[in-house]
């Protein structure tokens, strides 16, 4: 079956760092997003990894390991404005479909 | 960013009315999607449309009908919807429906509340 897990909530410090976790179980993959989501508003996209390893993109980093079935995406010098959700993405190789985790809710506390 | 619009952003209706969603998008993208996202679990895939062809169904009650006109024009026509529909509806577009690297835009959502 299809199948994506992350933490529920997390809640770190701002100017801190936090690494928020997927797993994932799919019948094919084509690559894995990461996406921002504040509340009420349109889901926005952080990060794309397809090959091993680590990309970084100024505060956000995004790691992947297909052997793993694992992710992480890495939030430095943490603000009260990433106080968000936060959804991992794959992209199945069957049919292209876009299987999304239920997200995992920052709060950045002062 | 405003790629992507979705009207209304907020919908009341009873069990037996009729209303439609609409989503536009400006990016020039061929492929454009429905979603479902209740609290607390994942984006559920609806429909996807790829130039104007229905591309996914994926297991969606006959009471969600989509209609896509043209490449820029998304609807979801809802008729005699349950209570359990309410929930955030997101359109999203992308370049084309499965290319790799290509992420999906998302609008704001239609938050629809079945009385």
């Amino acid at each position: 079956g299809q199948n994506i897990d992350q933490p529920t909530e997390m809640t770190a410090t701002e100017g801190a760092i936090v690494q928020i976790n997927c797993t994932y179980q799919t019948s094919g993959f084509n690559g894995l997003f990461w996406y921002q989501q504040h509340a009420g508003e349109a889901p926005t996209f952080l990060s794309y990894n397809v090959l091993d390893g680590l990309e970084e993109k100024g505060r956000f980093s995004s790691f992947l390991s297909r052997s793993k079935g694992y992710s992480y995406l890495l939030l430095k010098e943490l603000q009260m404005k990433d106080s968000a959700s936060y959804l991992c993405a794959v992209r199945d190789t069957g049919g292209f479909k876009t299987i999304f985790g239920a997200g995992t809710r920052l709060f950045v506390k002062a | 960013e405003t790629g992507v619009t979705q009207t209304p952003r907020h919908l009341v209706m009873g069990m037996t009315n009729k209303k439609s969603l609409k989503c536009e998008q400006h990016l020039g993208h061929n492929a454009m999607y429905w979603y479902k996202q209740s609290a607390k679990k994942p984006l559920e895939l609806m429909f996807v449309y790829n130039f104007k062809e229905q591309t996914e169904n994926n297991s969606v009650p006959s009471r969600f009908s989509p209609e896509c006109p043209n490449s820029s024009h998304l609807f979801l026509h809802l008729h005699t919807l349950q209570p359990e529909d309410s929930a955030l509806y997101l359109c999203a577009s992308s370049q084309n429906q499965g290319e790799g690297n290509q992420p999906q835009h998302f609008g704001d959502g239609t938050r629809l509340s079945i009385l």
